[in-house]
Order: C-alpha cells, then sequence, then structure tokens
C-alpha cells in the first residue's frame, strides 16, 4: 500500500513568488494535515482539511492556504514568499476510524 | 489545552546502553498520546500510540513506552541503543474536541548513539 506521498521533494523560490505543494494521502485516508517544520521552531500546525473542507487552521497569515480536491488529494499554496517561510512542509492524512495520523516525506521549500 | 514538554533537546546514548527520551504532557481529559520518528531529511514515521487501553505500549523496534497519569507522562525506552536509532524523537498529543483532531508536538529529541 502507498504511503502519503508530497511532491516536489524540493523547491526553491525568489522572494514575493508563489509556491504550489502537493500531497496526496494513503487511500481509503479522508483528513489530510500540513504542518510547517521550520528550523528552531519544530512541527507547526498549519491546516486540517477533512471531506473536502478546511476544518481548522493554525495560526499562520492568511497567504497559507490549499484546499483538498475530491479524490482527497490537497495542495498547500504560498502567496507573496518570505524568506521565513523556508522550511520542511510535511502532510499527514488520517482514516475515520483510527486516531494515527501517517507523515509523508515532506517538501523542502527554500525561499532566496 | 493539550500540550506537551520533551524534555532534553540532545540525548547522547552509547550502543548497547538503555534509551529513554520524556515527554510529559498537559490535557484535562483523557489524552491520545503518540510518539514519532524522524531521520534526516525525511518525515515522521509513527513508533507508538497510546488511546486508553494498555498502559504499556509496545511500538516499532523495539521501542515502548508506558502511560503513568500519576505523572503526566509518556516517557520513550529501549533496552539497548543501535545505530540506527539515531534520529529526532517527537512525542505528539491529539487535541480533543467535538469533531476535532489535531496533533501538537513537543520540540523534539535528538538522539545520538555513540559506537
Amino acid at each position: 500500500e502507498a504511503g502519503v506521498t508530497q511532491s516536489p521533494t524540493h523547491l526553491i523560490k525568489t522572494r514575493g513568488q508563489q509556491a504550489t505543494l502537493r500531497c496526496s494521502p494513503i487511500s481509503g485516508h479522508t483528513s489530510v494535515y500540513w504542518y510547517q517544520q521550520a528550523l528552531g521552531l519544530g512541527l507547526q500546525f498549519l491546516l486540517w482539511y477533512d471531506e473536502g473542507e478546511e476544518r481548522n487552521r493554525g495560526n499562520f497569515p492568511p497567504r497559507f492556504s490549499g484546499r483538498q480536491f475530491p479524490n482527497y488529494s490537497s495542495e498547500l499554496n504560498v502567496n507573496a514568499l518570505e524568506l521565513e517561510d523556508s522550511a520542511l512542509y510535511l502532510c499527514a492524512s488520517r482514516d475515520r476510524v483510527n486516531t494515527e495520523a501517517f507523515f509523508g516525506q515532506g517538501t523542502r521549500l527554500t525561499v532566496v | 489545552a493539550q500540550s506537551v514538554t520533551q524534555l532534553g533537546s540532545h540525548v547522547s546514548v552509547s550502543e548497547g546502553a538503555l534509551v529513554l527520551l520524556r515527554c510529559n504532557y498537559s490535557s484535562s481529559v483523557p489524552p491520545y498520546l503518540f510518539w514519532y520518528v524522524q531521520y534526516p531529511n525525511q518525515g515522521l514515521q509513527l513508533l507508538l500510540k497510546y488511546t486508553s487501553a494498555a498502559t504499556l505500549v509496545k511500538g516499532i523496534n523495539g521501542f515502548e513506552a508506558e502511560f503513568k497519569k500519576s505523572e503526566t507522562s509518556f516517557h520513550l525506552t529501549k533496552p539497548s541503543a543501535h545505530m540506527s536509532d539515531a534520529a529526532e524523537y517527537f512525542c505528539a498529543v491529539k487535541i480533543s474536541g467535538a469533531g476535532s483532531y489535531q496533533l501538537t508536538f513537543g520540540k523534539g529529541t535528538k538522539l545520538s548513539v555513540i559506537p
């Protein structure tokens, strides 16, 4: 069974540009979570999508947004990139029954 | 609000020695607790979870954790460290609430294994 897959693996953008990160959950999982892991800041919760709806968002500005598609895959968009947006962005998915979430390998975003 | 605190950002042990990584939680309701491991430049892998069944939870790679309500702790242990255990370990608590599910992570403990 395929795990959570994220693309691209690495992404280099210039300050002010937009970045789009993608996540495919494990088959059968309906919830997708996005986390930011910046150096020295630990794992910060960004967004939670379930059944196509945004259920909750962390303490991030509105330029961080996303969506979940009918096939439960998800996209994270970061507009007006700033240098401090450089981080590893992790996606996780969960099914309706179990309590654990499974993580992808992450997308390393570098803003220069 | 639920939260976790990991004591020690960096722990070093000798190969073959006991591994003990500390996690204390704060929760007004019975928590769901997790330990994840992250190898360099990779995502997080679930080691084990506590969901109010047995207080001693066995996970993968020989790790286990014991839920102690009186101490509000969920420490991770392994009897004998292996070089391949070198990684960063995160304790997490599920935030509860009607219809909600969200994990809050500790700041992580980097484990070094000395040959």
